[in-house]
């Protein structure tokens, strides 16, 4: 059964450094997603992204963050200079289209020290 | 997207069925109901959507009101890997409405031995 996959499982980066997480959403897909959960806390929409372009994103989704898809079939999402408040999991999903069920990745735990 | 109500935590014996309850009273005619759910640390899972008919999947059943106020998630024989966060999402399906799902606290269900 088709799945996304992120990389790393588990990074850890400090304060100021840059991070880029890595995912390889479903062949078909064409709708791309980022979340993320700070522990014990809700999961949090960042941004989407179709056709090569942020299709929407949330407010925490500011000027430190970006996403790129680089090739056919990987997604990024960089964070220029981390900070202490980054430090939480982050999900990747992806979907047929706008609106359709969404799958998620395993995510990737971000620790910033 | 609608708001929605569920009940914080429940608890379940191992191969009843589990039955989890959803309130929303503000939905709008063409917002359907989703479900996903998170077992612990992982990325959220897709389990069953519906307007309002009521719909049924490999994983569970899905029970509308005819009122559409309210939604019953079924999991007709739960075992203990089913022990997870469950969150009841209201959206539009296509087309229109926001790309990125708003998940709420949602309720953490654990299966009894």
């Amino acid at each position: 059964e088709p799945e996304v996959t992120q990389t790393p499982s588990h990074q850890v980066t400090q304060m100021g450094q840059e991070v880029i997480l890595r995912c390889v959403p479903i062949s078909n897909h064409l709708y791309f997603y980022w979340y993320r959960q700070i522990l014990g806390q809700k999961v949090e929409f960042l941004v989407s992204f179709y056709n090569n372009e942020i299709s929407e994103k949330s407010e925490i989704f500011d000027d430190q963050f970006s996403v790129e898809r680089p090739d056919g079939s990987n997604f990024t999402l960089k964070i220029r200079s981390t900070k202490l408040e980054d430090s939480a999991m982050y999900f990747c999903a992806s979907s047929e289209a706008r609106g359709f069920e969404q799958f998620f990745g395993p995510g990737t735990r971000l620790t910033v020290l | 997207d609608a708001k929605t109500t569920q009940p914080t935590s429940m608890d379940c014996a191992e191969g009843r069925a589990a039955n989890l309850p959803c309130n929303h009273s503000t939905i709008s005619g063409n917002e359907y109901v989703y479900w996903y759910r998170q077992i612990h640390s992982q990325g959220p899972q897709y389990i069953i959507h519906g307007l309002k008919n009521n719909e049924t999947n490999e994983m569970a059943s899905l029970i509308i009101t005819e009122d559409r106020k309210s939604s019953t998630l079924i999991l007709p024989h739960a075992t203990l890997r089913d022990t997870a966060v469950y969150y009841c999402i209201v959206r539009v399906y296509s087309g229109g409405g926001a790309d990125g799902l708003t998940f709420g606290k949602g309720t953490h269900l654990i299966i009894q031995p």
